[in-house]
This record gives structure tokens, sequence and C-alpha cells, in this order.
């Protein structure tokens, strides 16, 4: 059974940066196959995909965030991580991990992580 | 158009049929998938591509599409179908994926 497991500070300051790790278990990022993402929420809002890296490190960002994100991946230590730089309020929110395969046909977010709550305050 | 349009809130009968759909340009050319999500949990994968469902979801929730609209049917609406519906799919570049805006579904 594949887990994925966010962590990282609950509490960053503005205009640094934040910083989050996904640990995938029960199965390898570098086995190929997946992407994994980056999914947020704001507090009492609809979901927002920020980015996903494919195991060879290719990334893609959602253009609105793009400028300020990078998504990394240690397939050594089957993990990929998420900074976003010179963060806002408007940054609070719910952060989820998620794998989703690749697939011609169509797919979906099948794994998701618990999520992890990040405030913007000073 | 990179946006997917969805109702802010539907509302069921219990045991109805109810269609949850999902609009936007980049559904002519890419699938849809569907999420559900209850009150501070995690979103679960609930259908994707043509019409498949993940491993442990009941067979009362389909998918289907048409020209710019996907829809999530859920055929006898049960108390625990009642969560927050967000629709996921790629925007018009194929390269950046996009969420709807959710679809709280009330069942009655």
């Amino acid at each position: 059974q594949v887990q994925l497991q966010e962590s990282g500070p609950g509490l960053v300051k503005p205009s640094q940066t934040l910083s989050l790790t996904c640990t995938v278990s029960g199965g390898s990022i570098s086995s190929g196959g997946y992407y994994w993402s980056w999914i947020r929420q704001h507090p009492g809002k609809g979901l927002e995909w920020i980015g996903y890296i494919y195991y060879s490190g290719s990334t893609y960002y959602n253009p609105s965030l793009k400028s300020r994100v990078t998504i990394s991946v240690d397939t050594s230590k089957n993990q990929f991580s998420l900074k976003l730089s010179s963060v806002t309020a408007a940054d609070t929110a719910v952060y989820y991990c998620a794998r989703s395969p690749i697939a011609a046909a169509g797919t979906g977010f099948d794994y998701w992580g618990q999520g992890t709550l990040v405030t913007v305050s000073s | 158009s990179s946006e997917l349009t969805q109702d802010p809130a539907v509302s069921v009968a219990l045991g109805q049929t109810v269609r949850i759909t999902c609009q936007g340009d980049s559904l002519r050319s890419y699938y849809a998938s569907w999420y559900q999500q209850k009150p501070g949990q995690a979103p679960v994968l609930v259908i994707y591509g043509k019409n498949n469902r993940p491993s442990g979801i009941p067979d009362r929730f389909s998918g289907s599409s048409s020209g710019n609209t996907a829809s999530l049917t859920i055929t006898g609406a049960q108390a625990e179908d009642e969560a927050d519906y967000y629709c996921n799919s790629r925007d018009s570049s194929g390269n950046h994926l996009i969420f709807g805006g959710g679809t709280k579904l009330t069942v009655l």
C-alpha cells in the first residue's frame, strides 16, 4: 500500500521560503510511471495544483506560481520536496502531496498525503 | 481557456440520482478525474479516465463526457456521499493541471 506523508514547518514568516517534503513508502519514486505533485487548499476554498515532478527531475509548474516554486526529488530517500519563495499570508493553506499514474487514456491522483497546514504569519 | 467550471452547490434526495458537471474547453481534448472530499480529510479519487473507478469506490459513482462538459453521476445517493466534489484535468496546453472550483453536494 502506497503512502505519502508531508512534513515541514507549520509556521513560516512572510517573505521567507516555505519548504515541505513528501516521503513516499510502499513504492519507489525511481521506478517511474508516475508524476508526483504538490497541491494546496486555502482555508475553506478549492484545490490548486502547484506542480509536479517525474523521477528524472522533469518538472511542470502552475503558471501562476512558477516564478516562486521549485519542486525537487531525492530518489535515494524516496522523497520529493516543495519550495515556495517570498511567501505572504495568501500562501496560508493545507499542502498535499499526491501521486498520479502516467497514462495516455486519462488518470488521476490515486494516492494523497494527509495534508499539512502551513500558516504564513509573523 | 484554462478553467474548469462547476456549480457551487447541488442537492439530492436520499436514494435519488444526481449529476455534477464540470465545464471547460480543455475537456474536449482531455478526460476529467473526480474527487470526493469530506471535511478535514484529503480528497479521494472516485472516477478517472473515460469512466473508471478505483478499487473500493462504489459502482453508484460513474463518469461521462460530452463536448466541453464532464459529468459525475451518483445513482442512488447515500448519506455518506455528502461531500465536496472536485473535477480535475489538463489545461489546453496539456502540460498543466487544473481543478474545478468544487461542488458541495447535500443529501436531503
